[in-house]
């Protein structure tokens, strides 16, 4: 158990829906950050904050987007969904977001658009 | 621009060792070793500076090739556990530090 936690663990919509993954960093860690994995692009980087402002942004697409809060919790919002969208989404954090740290994941959700 | 690496998969015996390549074509300021085994999340292994460094742990260390861009996994004596797929994870510069790129993983079959 990593200390990251993640919700929901599995989500089933449908194309034009809109949902929102959620993320509980480690205690004490200050940044998160968000990735998707799919089968045919592997692990792709789309967004990292560092306590409530964005710090780096990767392929994350415009219908995309993602906030971190006060209590360090983060929100990642998918809209007009497709279903080349579907994959699992992992979260991660680290202490302060540099290059030179640990990232621990959360388990993922896994987003089925149907 | 995504790191190579290679192999793409391999095959070892318990006690056999084992080494990932990770490739380059730009100058990288770290590189992160990330083993998944399937249906779960990547575990962190360990982070390698520009500099030239080599780190390990346990019977896993790595190194990092600065002028050739290419950072190496080294798995030795390998455990049943071992198996599953390496991601090599890869940084520019510390201005976007956090903005990794990652390769497409080589997956690890570690056999009785």
């Amino acid at each position: 158990d990593s200390g990251v936690t993640q919700t929901p663990k599995h989500l089933i919509t449908a194309t034009g829906q809109r949902v929102t993954l959620r993320c509980s960093p480690r205690s004490g860690d200050l940044s998160v950050y968000w990735y998707q994995q799919s089968l045919d692009q592997g692990l792709q980087f789309l967004i990292q904050y560092y306590n409530g402002e964005e710090r780096a942004k990767g392929n994350i697409l415009e219908r995309f987007s993602a906030q971190q809060f006060p209590d360090l919790h983060s929100e990642l919002n998918l809209s007009s969904l497709e279903l080349g969208d579907s994959a699992l989404y992992f979260c991660a954090s680290s202490v302060q977001g540099s290059g030179q740290e640990t990232q621990y994941f959360g388990p993922g959700t896994r987003l089925l658009v149907l | 621009q995504q790191p190579v690496q290679s192999p793409q998969a391999v095959i070892l015996r318990e006690g056999e060792d084992a080494v990932i390549n990770c490739s380059s074509s730009k100058a990288l300021y770290s590189v992160h070793w990330y083993r998944q085994k399937h249906g779960e999340a990547p575990v962190f292994l360990m982070i390698l500076l520009k500099g030239g460094e080599q780190k390990g742990h346990d019977k896993i260390s790595a190194s990092f090739n600065e002028k050739k861009q290419q950072s190496s996994l080294y798995l030795t004596a390998s455990q049943l556990s071992y198996s599953g797929t390496y991601f090599c994870g890869t940084e520019l510069n510390n201005t976007n530090a956090g903005k990794s790129t990652f390769g497409d993983g080589t997956t690890l079959t570690v056999k009785p």
